[in-house]
Formats: structure tokens, sequence, C-alpha cells
């Protein structure tokens, strides 16, 4: 079966702009989560999304939001882009979500802010 | 609240040679464990689990871990490294937000491999 799809792979944006990743979760999953992974502070969980509700938000600024879909598939938007946004932002599926099943993560989005 | 430890950032062996990575936790609640390995350019991908039952845990490619409470430990180990093995591995605890998915990961530690 299909895997975690994210779109874009790679994206460059300007400082103070705005970017929306997207991540098409495995078919019949309904949790997706989103981290994002740095050099300096390795992987931070962002956010957590199941059945189009946030359950789980990480200490990240409200820059960063999300939602999801009524078919599972999930969105990220950060808003006034900052230079140490630039990072690999992974998105993971689940089954239903709970902290014990297995997350299969996506390939991930490149964003580089300049 | 939970955190990793992994202890190592880079570990270098020879082909054949044990491999040995080093994951401790900190947890109030009864934790969830999960090795990832993550290749150049790629997401992650799940190597094992821990949940709850038996404290050996085998898992994909070889690769295995032990479950020590009193140490509070999630060893990942292989007997025999091979070439392909060569990768970032992250150790993650799950379990104390409320039921709901969300994982911490350690810092990782970047595997060599050498002829």
């Amino acid at each position: 079966k299909a895997g975690v799809t994210q779109t874009p792979r790679y994206l460059i944006k300007t400082r103070g702009q705005q970017v929306t990743l997207s991540c098409s979760p495995i078919s019949g999953h309904r949790s997706v989560s989103w981290y994002q992974q740095t050099p300096g502070q390795g992987l931070q969980f962002l956010f957590e999304y199941f059945s189009e509700t946030q359950r789980n938000k990480g200490n990240f600024p409200g820059r960063f939001s999300g939602r999801q879909f009524s078919n599972s598939r999930s969105e990220m938007n950060v808003s006034t882009l900052e230079l140490g946004d630039s990072a690999l932002y992974l998105c993971a599926s689940s089954l239903v979500g709970g902290s014990n099943t297995e997350a299969f993560f996506g390939q991930g989005t490149r964003l580089t802010v300049v | 609240a939970q955190s990793v430890t992994q202890l190592g950032s880079h570990v270098s062996v020879s082909e054949g040679a044990l491999v040995l990575l080093r994951c401790n936790y900190s947890s109030s609640v009864p934790p969830y464990l999960f090795w990832y390995v993550q290749y150049p350019n790629q997401g992650l991908q799940l190597l094992l689990k821990y949940t709850t039952g038996a404290t050996l845990v085998k898992g994909i490619n070889g690769f295995e871990a032990e479950f020590k409470k009193s140490e509070t430990s999630f060893h990942l180990t292989k007997p025999s490294a091979h070439m392909s093995d060569a990768a970032e591995y992250f150790c993650a605890v799950s379990g104390d937000s409320g039921g709901y998915n969300k994982l911490i990961f350690g810092a990782g530690t970047r595997l060599a491999v050498h002829p």
C-alpha cells in the first residue's frame, strides 16, 4: 500500500513569507503528526491531529498551525517565516494515534528560508 | 515529562562487528519505547518498539533491544554490522500525553560501518 506522501519535497522561501506543507497519510490512518528536524534542535513534535481535531501541540509559536481534512489529509502552515524555520518537516501517520501505536513517516519536506 | 538521552552522537564499527547504540530514558509513567532509523534524505523507519510484555524486542534487519526498567535503558544491538546499516538512529519515548501520539526523540546516533 502507498506510504505517507509529503509535498513538496523541497521548498525555498524568503523571510516574512508564509508556506503551506501537505501530508497525505496512509489510507485508513486517522492520526497525523508533524515534526520539525533541525541539526541544532533535533526532532521536535509540532502537533497531532485526529479526525480533524488537534489533540496535542508542541512548544512552538503560534506562527505554526495546522489542520486536518475529512479525508485525513493534513496541512501545516508557517507564517512570517524566519531563517530559523529552515528545517526538514516530517509528517507521520498512524491508525488510531495511541501513544503505543506505530507512526509511519513520510520522506519530509525540506524548507529553506533565505 | 519524558526525555531520551542517546550516548554517543557518532559510533563507528567494522563490518561484521557488534553494533551497540545506547539509549536511556526518563519517564514518570510506564513508557513506550521506539527505535527509528533514518537514511540520508529520507524519513524515519521503525526498527522496533516496546510497549508491554517481553522486555527483549526483536525488530527488522536483525536488530533487537532490551527494555531494562531498573536501568531506564533501551539499548539497540545487532550481532553483526553490515555496510547497509550505516545511517542515523533515533530512540524515542511516548506515553505521557494522555494516550495521544507524541514521540519524544533523542538527539540521534550516526552509525558508520567500515570495511
